[in-house]
C-alpha cells in the first residue's frame, strides 16, 4: 500500500498550458523532494523541502515552482508547459537518512 | 560537485551466474543507497548503507560500502530473471540530505 500518492499517472497536455502535478504523503515525513527523469536515465533533483514553508531549488534547472504549505502536500507547477518538459515527475519523502527516500509512482507528462 | 558514477550500464547475463555493479562517487559520504526500478515503474529502496563497511544481504543481492575508496557494490549471486530491472544507486550530500542518483544499471538476465 502506497504512503505517498501522486497524481495525475499519466498527462498529455498542449503547449502554453499551466498544470500542477499533486504529491501527497500520509507518513509525516518533513523532507519531501522532486526529481525528474527521462525514461531509463538518471533522476535529476529539481526541488526540496525541509519542511512547512520551506522550498529550495535542486540541482538541475527548472521552468517549474513548488510549494509547501501542509507537511503532506508538495505539488509541483509549470505555469507554460513547453515539449521540453516532457518527462517523468518522481515526488518523494525521507524521515531522515538513517531511511533513504519513499518514491511515488510518478506521473508521466507528455507536452504536444 | 558530487558526481556518481554506475559500471556498468548495460549489463546481460544468464540465469545462474554471478556479477558485481559498481557505483563510485566522488566527493566525501558515508550513506549510500540502491533503489532498482522496474520499467514504467518507480524506485523501490533495496539498501541503506550508513558506514564503511556495511554490508547488507537480502536474498540473492549483497551491498557492500567502502566510504574511503568512495565505492560500492551490487553483488547478483545465481542470477534469475526476476532481478532484471533497473538498478540506481544513489549518494547523500554529507550535511545536506539531498540524494544524487548515478545513470543507473540496465540489467537483462536472460534464461
Amino acid at each position: 500500500e502506497a504512503d505517498i500518492y501522486q497524481t495525475p499517472r499519466y498527462l498529455v497536455i498542449g503547449t502554453g498550458k499551466k498544470i500542477t502535478l499533486e504529491c501527497s504523503q500520509t507518513m509525516g515525513h518533513d523532507k519531501m523532494y522532486w526529481y525528474q527523469q527521462d525514461p531509463g536515465m538518471e533522476l535529476h533533483l529539481i526541488h526540496y523541502s525541509y519542511g512547512v514553508n520551506s522550498t529550495e531549488k535542486g540541482d538541475l534547472s527548472s521552468e517549474s515552482t513548488v510549494s509547501r504549505i501542509r507537511t503532506e502536500h508538495f505539488p509541483l507547477t509549470l505555469e507554460s508547459a513547453r515539449p521540453s518538459h516532457t518527462s517523468q515527475y518522481l515526488c518523494a519523502s525521507s524521515r531522515g537518512f538513517n531511511y533513504g527516500y519513499t518514491f511515488g509512482s510518478g506521473t508521466r507528462l507528455t507536452v504536444v | 560537485e558530487l558526481k556518481v558514477e554506475q559500471n556498468p550500464l548495460f549489463l546481460s547475463m544468464q540465469e545462474g551466474k554471478n556479477y558485481t555493479i559498481y557505483c563510485n562517487y566522488s566527493t566525501t559520504s558515508d550513506r549510500l543507497y540502491w533503489y532498482r526500478q522496474d520499467p514504467g515503474k518507480s524506485l523501490e529502496s533495496l539498501f541503506v548503507l550508513l558506514s564503511n563497511g556495511a554490508v547488507k544481504q537480502e536474498g540473492r543481492l549483497m551491498a557492500s560500502l567502502d566510504t574511503k575508496a568512495r565505492l560500492s557494490t551490487l553483488h547478483i549471486t545465481a542470477a534469475v530473471h526476476d532481478l532484471s530491472a533497473t538498478y540506481f544507486c544513489a549518494v547523500d550530500i554529507q550535511g545536506a540530505q539531498k540524494l544524487v542518483f548515478g545513470q543507473g544499471t540496465r540489467l537483462t538476465i536472460n534464461p
